[in-house]
């Protein structure tokens, strides 16, 4: 089976750095990754590890460590838009193919 | 491109009637899911398709859920008799393939479900 962990919520100010951590237990890694999620809305696609190290993307960065089962995802320069739910999800082995499992979500409340 | 296309956005029943929803998949993605999320919580894998042959179902209740993707396309989620502990909104997304370099999801609006 799949564990992933998140912090239920975190606030932030804008402008900053916040880290959002997600820890994950699986067998058969086949990648991580995070979705952002605004309320009433569906998850969109943010960014995807599969090998360790930081991905860079704009103002949003992803790192992952495969052997201490650990990612974050680093926002940079806060906007009041990204207040939103941030899921982390991992895709492992199940049955010979891949399925995905998503955390509970990170709600990030971003204030002035 | 068109995105993930679901109907209908939302459903009021009673408990123990019946419910159908729809999902219409990016095109050419072979790979389609279905998942329910209660409010406050992450979405949950219901059903896995690798086009019309079933991946993953073992979250699925199957004595009241099922689903089917005939053709390898279109794909309706069924519930009959819905509960109470049903209310959640029901995903679905597509990604060209399980494996390789990255194969991420598109969502689509989602079902949002209240069961009286």
């Amino acid at each position: 089976g799949q564990n992933i962990d998140q912090p239920t919520e975190m606030t932030a100010t804008e402008g900053a750095i916040v880290q959002i951590n997600c820890t994950y237990q699986t067998s058969g890694f086949n990648g991580l990754f995070w979705y952002q999620q605004h309320a009433g809305e569906a998850p969109t696609f943010l960014s995807y590890n599969v090998l360790d190290g930081l991905e860079e993307k704009g103002r949003f960065s992803s790192f992952l460590s495969r052997s201490k089962g650990y990612s974050y995802l680093l926002l940079k320069e806060l906007q009041m838009k990204d207040s939103a739910s941030y899921l982390c999800a991992v895709r492992g082995a199940s049955g010979g193919s891949y399925i995905p499992t998503f955390g509970r979500g990170t709600s990030l409340i971003v204030h002035p | 491109e068109a995105g993930v296309a679901q109907s209908p956005r939302y459903k009021i029943i009673e408990k123990r009637q019946s419910v159908a929803f729809w999902c219409n998949p990016i095109s050419g993605h072979a790979t389609l899911y279905w998942y329910q999320q209660i409010l406050g919580q992450g979405p949950k894998l219901l059903i896995q398709f690798q086009n019309n042959g079933v991946v993953d179902d073992s979250q699925l209740p199957k004595d009241r859920f099922s689903a089917e993707r005939l053709k390898g396309v279109d794909s309706t989620l069924k519930i009959q008799p819905a509960k109470l502990e049903d209310s959640a909104v029901y995903l679905c997304a597509s990604s060209l393939g399980v494996r390789g370099p990255l194969n991420e999801q598109f969502f689509g609006p989602g079902t949002r479900l209240t069961v009286l």
